[in-house]
This record gives C-alpha cells, sequence and structure tokens, in this order.
C-alpha cells in the first residue's frame, strides 16, 4: 500500500508570494491532517479535513488555508509569505477515528527569503 | 490546554544501553498516548501508543506504559542499537469539535555511538 505523498519535497519563495503544498494521503484514509515544524516550535497541528470539511484548526493566521478534495487528497495554501513561515510541513492521514494513529509522509521542506 | 512536556536532548548512549526518554502530559479528559519517531530527512512514523491508563504499548523492543496517577508515558527499551538514532515525539490525542488533533512534546534527539 502506497504511503502518504507530498509534492513538491522543496520549494523556495520570496516574502510576500503565495504557495499551495499538495498530499495524497493513503488509500481508504479519509481524515487529512496538516503540522508545521520548526526547530523552535516543534511541530504544530495547522488543520484537519475529513470528507472535504475543515474539522479542526490549529492556532495559525488566516494567511494559512486549506482544502480537500473527493478522493481524499489535500492542499494547503499559505499567502502573502513571510519569513518565519519556513518550515518543513507535514501532512498525515488516518482513519479518521479518534485514537487512530497518523500516518505521515515525508513533508515538503519551504523556504521563504 | 492539553500539553505534553518530553526531556530534553540531545541523549547519546553507547549500543546496548538501556534507554528511558521521560514524557509528561497534561490533559483534561482521557486522551490517548503516542511516541513517534522521526528518521534524518524522513516524516514522522508511529513507534508504539496506548489508549488507556495502565496499558502498555510495545515496537522494535520499545516500551511505554501510560501511567494516569503520574501523568507519564516514558519510553524504554532495554538495548539500543546505532540504527535507534532519530528524535523521539510523545504525542497525545485530543478530541475537539468532532475532529481531532495531536499535541507533540518538543522531542528528544538520540544519537547511539558504536
Amino acid at each position: 500500500k502506497a504511503g502518504v505523498t507530498q509534492t513538491p519535497r522543496y520549494l523556495i519563495k520570496t516574502r510576500g508570494q503565495q504557495v499551495t503544498l499538495s498530499c495524497s494521503p493513503i488509500s481508504g484514509h479519509r481524515s487529512v491532517s496538516w503540522y508545521q515544524q520548526t526547530p523552535g516550535q516543534g511541530l504544530q497541528f495547522l488543520f484537519e479535513y475529513f470528507s472535504e470539511t475543515q474539522r479542526n484548526k490549529g492556532n495559525f493566521p488566516g494567511r494559512f488555508s486549506g482544502r480537500q478534495f473527493s478522493n481524499s487528497r489535500s492542499e494547503m495554501n499559505v499567502s502573502t509569505l513571510e519569513l518565519g513561515d519556513s518550515a518543513l510541513y507535514l501532512c498525515a492521514s488516518s482513519l479518521s477515528q479518534y485514537n487512530s494513529p497518523l500516518h505521515f509522509g515525508n513533508g515538503t521542506r519551504l523556504t521563504v527569503t | 490546554g492539553d500539553s505534553v512536556t518530553q526531556m530534553e536532548g540531545p541523549v547519546t548512549l553507547s549500543e546496548e544501553a538501556f534507554l528511558t526518554i521521560n514524557c509528561t502530559y497534561t490533559a483534561t479528559g482521557y486522551p490517548s498516548l503516542f511516541w513517534y519517531v522521526q528518521y534524518p530527512g524522513e516524516g514522522l512514523q508511529l513507534l508504539l501508543k496506548a489508549t488507556k491508563a495502565d496499558d502498555k504499548g510495545s515496537n522494535k523492543g520499545f516500551e511505554a506504559t501510560y501511567r494516569k496517577e503520574t501523568t507519564s508515558f516514558h519510553l524504554e527499551k532495554g538495548s539500543v542499537q546505532v540504527s535507534d538514532s532519530a528524535v523521539y515525539f510523545c504525542a497525545l490525542s485530543a478530541q475537539e469539535n468532532s475532529g481531532y488533533a495531536l499535541n507533540f512534546g518538543k522531542g528528544t534527539s538520540l544519537l547511539v555511538t558504536p
């Protein structure tokens, strides 16, 4: 069974630009979550989607948004990029039950210059 | 709110040494607890989990017991290998607004030397 696939692996953007990251979950997984990983803040929850609906959202500004398509694939978008948005963005999928484990992709490394 | 506190690293051990990584949590309700591992250049992988008090999760020689009385979920391994070098994250699940999220600790870097 294929794992969680994130594209692209690396991105370099300039301040003020916007960026879109993509995530394909494991087949059959309907929940997709996004996390931001930085050396200073560690892993922080961005949002979770299930059946194309956002079920939960972390404490990030409105510049961070996401969506989920009918095939469970998900995208997240960051507008008006800031230097502090440089991070590893991890996508995870799960079967959606409360204590089911998350399966993570290898992440997209975003660098904002 | 819910939170997880892990011992800070880096932890450096010789091969075959005993490993303990401490993890304590604060939570309302009865969360599930997890240990994830991240190898260089990769995403996180689930190492083990426990869903209720006194449960013991185990995998690949690693163990952790869900202790409600001490709000702890310490990770242990009797004999580490060089291949265990990685960053280890303790996490708890929180069910909110019918969805759920994981709250992660800051991570503990482990280096095992031959």
